[in-house]
């Protein structure tokens, strides 16, 4: 699941602090958007999901916000620990099940 | 473990060969995906399984053929492919279709298949 080659914007943060990841879509159609963390050496893992009749969404430690007005999508980690550390991305769903999915953004961790 | 697995784990194959990845998952679940990653690109859709009908090709080349025999497998053949064609290849499973309006869109992903063609 290694990005090797890709040029991934990084955000690096401290242990405890929280962090936050956005990704702009393109798509105004789009009606369902996921957010996924994919590790070293494994497959994407579903993180959270929203829907566009929504605008916020919690999960544990993690909090999707949706902005239709300007495509953008940001997920917020709460008290970011350093296994959050992967590449997170979004994907967005539109008309007849298209999905488009982001390049990612890498998540550094520091202890 | 997500409860999907993918078989091989790591593929070197020539140009003329011809090959199956295999992808399997116990969950239950009735749709199924196969998935490109490359190393320079985002994620790509490949085909999607609903209950073992297809229901999407976004525009692959028919190097790749898919075949999903029963809900449970699904498998992507591989003949005559090209040097580009080199990528981590996933398969992934959910409830129903990621999508469906109300429906149990959570997809579980396999570990993926690396492939090199030579």
């Amino acid at each position: 699941g290694e990005s090797v080659g890709l040029h991934l914007p990084t955000l690096s943060v401290q242990e405890g602090d929280n962090s936050i990841i956005n990704c702009a879509y393109s798509n105004s159609a789009s009606d369902y958007f996921i957010w996924y963390k994919q590790e070293s050496g494994k497959g994407p893992q579903f993180i959270i999901d929203i829907r566009s009749n929504m605008d916020k969404r919690q999960g544990q430690r993690v909090t999707v916000l949706l902005n239709k007005t300007v495509k953008h999508l940001s997920l917020q980690i709460a008290a970011t620990q350093p296994g959050d550390s992967a590449v997170y991305f979004c994907a967005e769903v539109g008309d007849f099940n298209k999905f488009y999915f982001g390049s990612g953004t890498k998540l550094n961790v520091k202890p | 473990e997500t409860g999907v697995t993918q078989t091989p784990r790591h593929l070197v194959m020539g140009m003329t060969n011809k090959k199956s990845l295999k992808c399997e998952q116990h969950l239950g679940h009735n749709a199924m995906y196969w998935y490109k990653q490359s190393a320079k690109k985002p994620l790509e859709l490949m085909f999607v399984y609903n209950f073992k009908e297809q229901t999407e090709n976004n525009s692959v080349p028919s190097r790749f053929s898919p075949e999903c025999p029963n809900s449970s497998h699904l498998f992507l053949h591989l003949h005559t492919l090209q040097p580009e064609d080199s990528a981590l290849y996933l398969c992934a499973s959910s409830q129903e279709p990621a999508g469906l309006a109300g429906g149990r869109n959570e997809q579980f992903f396999g570990p993926g298949t690396r492939l090199t063609v030579l």
